[in-house]
């Protein structure tokens, strides 16, 4: 079964920092996506990025971006510059075998302090 | 733009009882999700819906049915609720390509005493 490994429960940054969250993934597929959401306290779930496999360059988005290590099926999050918005829990997931839904690590909740 | 409608938004529920959680979205999107959120959990799969008239089942699909109304609405219903199907639901919808990002709802908070 596919799975997504999330290893850090809880990460903590300080304002103006760079904070890295982890993301391993399992899959016999070649070809798949690959996302990063962002669920902060009211709960809604926020696309924050995407990755391509057959991309070998990083994806980023302003303040994040990834490193994405196909051989070590590792797609990890870096947020750059963190800001006290970016509190929140971010959940890692991967399209399934078949592409027609994600499976989604346990996520990782990041504390933002002043 | 209303994008993923759920509802009830919270819902208090007997041991026993009948519920269905509505969904709507209005982005013309062939597919359609239902997942469920418990604490260090992570998101699970209940159902989905690849296009109108199709249902497949997800991860944790037991005391779960679903019905994909029309392209636009999506219902999961619990037929006898169990406390043991207390979590926080969340519709999801996307276009067509496994690259697309899943739009979700707000969720439903549903608890089964």
């Amino acid at each position: 079964a596919q799975t997504v490994t999330q290893s850090q429960p809880e990460m903590s940054v300080q304002e103006a920092e760079t904070v890295t969250l982890s993301c391993t993934y399992d899959t016999s597929e070649s070809d798949y996506y690959l996302f990063w959401y962002k669920q902060p306290p009211s709960r809604q779930m926020i696309l924050v990025i995407r990755q391509e496999a057959y991309k070998q360059q990083n994806a980023t988005e302003n303040r994040f971006s990834v490193n994405f290590q196909k051989a070590a099926k590792s797609f990890s999050l870096k947020i750059s510059d963190s800001q006290l918005g970016d509190a929140a829990m971010y959940f890692c997931a991967c399209t399934n075998q078949a592409g027609t839904a994600l499976i989604f690590g346990k996520g990782t909740t990041l504390s933002v302090s002043s | 733009n209303a994008g993923v409608t759920q509802t009830p938004k919270f819902q208090v529920l007997k041991t026993g009882q009948s519920m269905t959680l509505q969904c709507a979205q209005d982005m013309n999107h062939n597919s359609m999700y239902w997942y469920r959120q418990d604490p260090g959990m992570g998101l699970r799969l209940i159902y989905y819906s690849a296009s109108e008239g199709t249902t497949d089942k997800g991860e944790v699909p037991n005391g779960y049915n679903v019905s994909r109304l029309n392209k636009r609405e999506f219902s999961l219903r619990l037929e006898s609720a169990a406390p043991s199907q207390t979590s926080v639901y969340f519709c999801a919808s996307k276009e067509v390509g496994s690259n697309q990002p899943q739009h979700f709802g707000d969720g439903t908070r549903l608890s089964i005493l």
